[in-house]
């Protein structure tokens, strides 16, 4: 199994919206990624956590918070977000440094800012 | 960090070969990726490098020189389907980053 899934695959939501995206693997891997893509341009880090913890945050704003609850979930959690915010949110799943493997993406959650 | 280079286009024709190139800077390499990507999809991993020499797989083979920080995938047999954007992407030893290059745009044509 070298699934990433997310959910959910579209998401439209004001800018008063509180909202979850949600990322699960069943790859043993212990370092999840978020990125933020937007058209035409390559995918941008905004957070990393490895063996659930956060190991990088790309000094995203606050209105984006990440959650590890275990090492399969990674969770994006949103709150007032702009319009400018719009764009594919991307979870990825690798080992960590050591254990040189693939690092898979899911699907991506595509979110539209109203 | 990183500093990722590869070409922002190329194009070929249908049942030729392609050959993508990219350059990169690391303060610690720890791997180094090939992503395809089409249009408002999620990035499909192709590739991964961590030691030198070539790894093929099928009409997709990628290469790396780690002493010159250069890597290149070679697409063979092009289909019209390849069309898409090819991203390499480099893991840093030390944290967990995987940082992209810009993409490089394939068009192939018939």
């Amino acid at each position: 199994d070298t699934e990433v899934t997310q959910t959910p695959k579209h998401l439209v939501m004001g800018m008063t919206n509180k909202k979850s995206l949600k990322c699960e693997q069943h790859m043993g891997h212990r370092a999840m990624y978020w990125y933020k893509q937007k058209a035409k341009k390559p995918p941008e880090l905004m957070f990393v956590y490895s063996y659930e913890k956060l190991s990088i945050n790309e000094s995203v704003p606050s209105r984006f918070s990440p959650e590890c609850p275990n090492s399969s979930l990674l969770n994006l959690h949103l709150h007032a977000l702009q319009p400018e915010d719009s764009a594919l949110y991307l979870c990825a799943s690798s080992q960590p440094p050591g254990q040189e493997t693939e690092a898979f993406f899911g699907q991506g959650t595509r979110l539209t800012v109203v | 960090g990183q500093n990722i280079d590869q070409p922002t286009e190329m194009t070929a024709t249908e049942g030729a070969i392609v050959q993508i190139n990219c350059t990169y800077q690391t303060s610690g390499f720890n791997g180094l990726f090939w992503y395809q990507q089409h249009a408002g999809e999620a990035p499909t991993f192709l590739s991964y490098n961590v030691l030198d020499g070539l790894e093929e797989k099928g009409r997709f083979s990628s290469f790396l020189s780690r002493s010159k920080g250069y890597s290149y995938l070679l697409l063979k047999e092009l289909q019209m389907k390849d069309s898409a954007s090819y991203l390499c992407a480099v893991r840093d030893r030390g944290d967990y980053k995987l940082s992209f290059g810009a993409g490089t745009t394939v068009t192939v044509r018939a």
